[in-house]
């Protein structure tokens, strides 16, 4: 089965670009999707398709796929972003999920 | 407002059953894919099964196969997971999403609700 290998935790600083990646076999091929669960809350999609941003999602969320890596990109962080980030893809009719990565705003 | 409610769950023996439903307001049900998404304590997001807008498709992780069954009333604007055998592992915060059909994402999410499987 398909596996989503994402870092347990990322630390950024404050105002600087924190960089979150999600890596799968040919995950290049693949149509990526990232979500924002704050505690206590529902996920919400900041990232689908690789690179494009639902209505309402702040311009600094950007992400791209390449290869066997795709990440998500979050420029000037603030402290409202501290979150868990999870990677998801469609393979083979299931839904795939990276195991998430806690985004850490210091 | 586009919304997604879910209700239903509970505390349950293990070997026991619940049915959790998943209302939906302000889009055209029938018209979108459903997925049920959980979150055991701590842990990350698990898909657990989709249904497509007229059930005419329905698969479920190994994790639930032959225990869970999904289904839907585009009558009702209702999602509903029928949980059999439920065992200690299937605690979790339940959820129903919204699933695009071009490119699989999931737009549209429940708040949740908590199923808490114990003796």
């Amino acid at each position: 089965s398909y596996e989503l290998t994402q870092p347990l935790s990322v630390s950024v600083a404050l105002g600087q670009t924190a960089r979150i990646t999600c890596g799968g076999n040919n995950i290049g091929s693949k149509n990526v999707h990232w979500y924002q669960q704050k505690p206590g809350q529902a996920p919400v999609l900041v990232i689908y398709r690789d690179s494009n941003r639902p209505s309402g999602i702040p311009e600094r969320f950007s992400g791209s796929n390449s290869g066997n890596t795709a990440t998500l990109t979050i420029s000037r962080a603030q402290a409202g972003d501290e979150a868990d980030y999870y990677c998801q893809v469609w393979d083979s009719s299931i839904v795939v999920f990276g195991g998430g990565t806690k985004l850490t705003v210091l | 407002e586009v919304q997604l409610v879910e209700s239903g769950g509970g505390l349950v023996q293990p070997g026991g059953s619940l049915r959790l439903s998943c209302a939906a307001s302000g889009f055209t049900f029938s018209s979108y894919s459903m997925n049920w998404v959980r979150q055991a304590p701590g842990k990350g997001l698990e898909w657990i099964s989709y249904i497509g807008s007229s059930s005419s498709a329905i698969y479920y992780a190994d994790s639930v196969k032959g225990r869970f069954t999904i289904s839907r009333d585009n009558a009702k604007n209702s999602l509903y997971l029928q949980m059999h055998s439920l065992r200690v592992d299937d605690t979790a915060i339940y959820y129903c999403a919204r699933r695009d059909d071009t490119y699989s994402y999931m737009d549209v999410w429940g708040k949740g609700t908590t199923v808490t499987v114990s003796s």
